[in-house]
């Protein structure tokens, strides 16, 4: 079972750039949402949607853009890298009005 | 505002020393509460959910209880793979985010 996989695992950037964090899932789970964790912080909420084509900012959207063009798949961008973006971006999935959610295994991503 | 409140941040325990992790929470309504474990360099793993006070839900060595302002994760007689991060996190009424505590770092010393 995969469950949901993010890609890539580390990631370096330098400030100004733009890249994509990739998240897919096989449950046929309509609820994803995206995390960064960051010393102290906790998880926070940077986005999330109910279903494919409908999308919502969370708690932390700034900097951030997503699209959900299908059910298995919610791409977190990255516009224009900043220092403060440096994190572990965890992606997750549930069933809509489910109780548990499952998590990748996250990505580490490093802006200088 | 919706918050959530872990205690304490980090515990250190001798194996078998049995102990309490705390979780308070101020929310408008609260739909569930949840329990995760996370272990270096992964994602949280989901261990519970509790809907209303007086539920308790136990696997192993672990038991949730739930009151109307805060939860309780109860180690008894815990072992050194238990070491890891716990996070709990709350599910408001209406919504389907969840909102997270700081988590409370487990160490359990052989």
């Amino acid at each position: 079972n995969a469950g949901v996989t993010q890609t890539p695992k580390f990631q370096v950037l330098k400030t100004g750039q733009s890249m994509t964090l990739q998240c897919a899932q096989d449950m046929n789970h309509e609820y994803m949402s995206w995390y960064r964790q960051d010393p102290g912080m906790g998880l926070r909420l940077i986005h999330y949607s109910v279903g494919a084509g409908i999308t919502d900012q969370g708690e932390v959207p700034n900097g951030y853009n997503v699209s959900r063009s299908t059910t298995e798949d919610f791409p977190l961008r990255l516009l224009s890298a900043a220092p403060s973006q440096t994190s572990v971006y965890f992606c997750a999935s549930s069933r809509r009005g489910g109780t548990e959610a499952f998590f990748g295994q996250g990505t580490r991503l490093t802006v200088v | 505002e919706d918050q959530v409140t872990q205690s304490p941040e980090a515990l250190r325990l001798q194996e078998g020393e049995s102990s309490s992790l705390n979780c308070s929470y101020t929310v408008s309504g609260l739909r569930g509460l949840f329990w995760y474990r996370q272990d270096p360099g992964k994602g949280p793993e989901f261990l519970f959910t509790l809907y209303s006070a007086g539920e308790e839900k136990e696997k192993e060595r672990l038991k949730a209880t739930l009151t109307k302002k805060e939860s309780f994760l109860h180690i008894t007689a815990p072992k050194p793979e238990d070491s890891a991060t716990y996070l709990c996190a709350v599910q408001l009424q209406g919504a389907q985010k969840l909102v997270f505590g700081q988590g409370t770092r487990l160490t359990i010393n052989p």
